[in-house]
This record gives structure tokens, sequence and C-alpha cells, in this order.
């Protein structure tokens, strides 16, 4: 079957850095996203990846590797607007988005 | 600029009542659209997808439906819910074309079954 795999919870002070895993095990690999998601709220989307290696938009970075069929979020320089979850989720062979159950990152002062 | 919108944001409903959730999206002209349901602790689930009027994917076997009536709406409904139908309900859209790129969704609606 399809799995994706990430981290329940977190927890990290602001001003510090985290780093958000994610596993996957799919059928094909056809790109993985990120989405942020406040407590209530729809998701955003953060970052895409198709390649391996290290995308870095502003404070946020996600990194890729297909062989190993992982994936991290890097946000620095945390601030307090950061708490939220984030979604992990891969495309498939056939287009199709799997996802994450998520990562509750918890900010505290 | 594309705008996507769903209502109602919240609702209660007995079980056995039917529902009809409704999403729109503007800015955008034959887009991808998707009703997804997100349950506490698990990832989201895709439940209908659409690349146009009249075409509608059903991804998961339950007594929901969808269907697209216009080229920028689409609805979900159900003519009797069901306790296990509670959850955040989200409706997104991506741009036409054969790959899903990244989605934009709506502001979601939370249904509570009794």
């Amino acid at each position: 079957g399809q799995n994706i795999d990430q981290p329940t919870e977190m927890t990290a002070t602001e001003g510090a850095i985290v780093q958000i895993n994610c596993t996957y095990q799919t059928s094909g690999f056809n790109g993985l996203f990120w989405y942020q998601q406040h407590a209530g709220e729809a998701p955003t989307f953060l970052s895409y990846n198709v390649l391996d290696g290290l995308e870095e938009k502003g404070r946020f970075s996600s990194f890729l590797s297909r062989s190993k069929g992982y994936s991290y979020l890097l946000l620095k320089e945390l601030q307090m607007k950061d708490s939220a979850s984030y979604l992990c989720a891969v495309r498939d062979s056939n287009y199709q988005l799997i996802w994450g159950a998520g990562t509750k990152l918890i900010i505290k002062p | 600029s594309q705008t996507i919108h769903q209502w109602p944001a919240t609702l209660v409903q007995p079980v056995g009542s039917p529902l009809s959730l409704e999403c729109t999206v503007e800015g955008t002209s034959n887009p991808n659209l998707y009703w997804y349901r997100q349950a506490a602790g698990r990832g989201l689930q895709l439940l209908f997808y659409s690349v146009g009027i009249g075409q509608i994917s059903s991804e998961v076997p339950q007594n929901l439906s969808a269907s697209r009536p216009q080229d920028r709406q689409f609805i979900l409904s159900s003519k009797k819910l069901l306790l296990s139908d509670s959850g955040f309900y989200l409706c997104a859209w991506s741009p036409p074309g054969g790959e899903v790129g990244e989605l934009f969704f709506g502001e979601g609606s939370r249904l509570t079954v009794l």
C-alpha cells in the first residue's frame, strides 16, 4: 500500500530552527508537496520538490531524497504564527496526491 | 485573481438527514475540482474529483455523491447522513490539465452528525 509517515507533534522555541521529516512509500513518484494548515482553516501551499536537493523560500526550505523516500521541511527563525500543522503529500504515478496525517508544530515563547 | 468559496462553514445535522455542501471557483475556466474529507489524526482523504462539467470520479465508496452542474460549481451531497460522515470537508481546485499541481483550498466546512 501507499504510506506517508510524519511525526504527529513537535514543539520548538520562538526564534529557533525546526526540521519536520516525512518518509513515503508510494506507487511511483511525481513530486512532493508541503502545505501549512492553521487550526480550523484550509491548507495553504508551501513548497514543491520533484528533484533531489534543497528548495529554499525565505524562512522555509524543503529537501528531497528520492532514493531514500525522504523529505524534510526546515523552518528557521520561528515565529509564533508558525504554530500550525504541516502536511506532506506525494503525487504518485497516477498523478494522485497521497497525504500524510500532518505534524502539529507548537511554538513556545 | 482566482478565488474559491465553499459553504456553509459549520453545520450540525442529525443522523439520516440530507446534506448539501457547495463550492464555487472564480477567475479561472475549466478547473479541476476536488472534495476532500479530513478526519482528526488522519491525512486528507480524496472523496471526488472532476475534470469537467458532469465528469465525476469517486475515490471512496460511501453514501456521499458529488455533482458539477456548472464549470465552476461543485456540490457534495448525501441523502442520509451517518455518524461516520462527521469531519472537516474541503473543496479545492487546480489548474486544468492532466497533472495535479498545486491545490487551492476553500475555507472548509465542519460537519457534525449527531
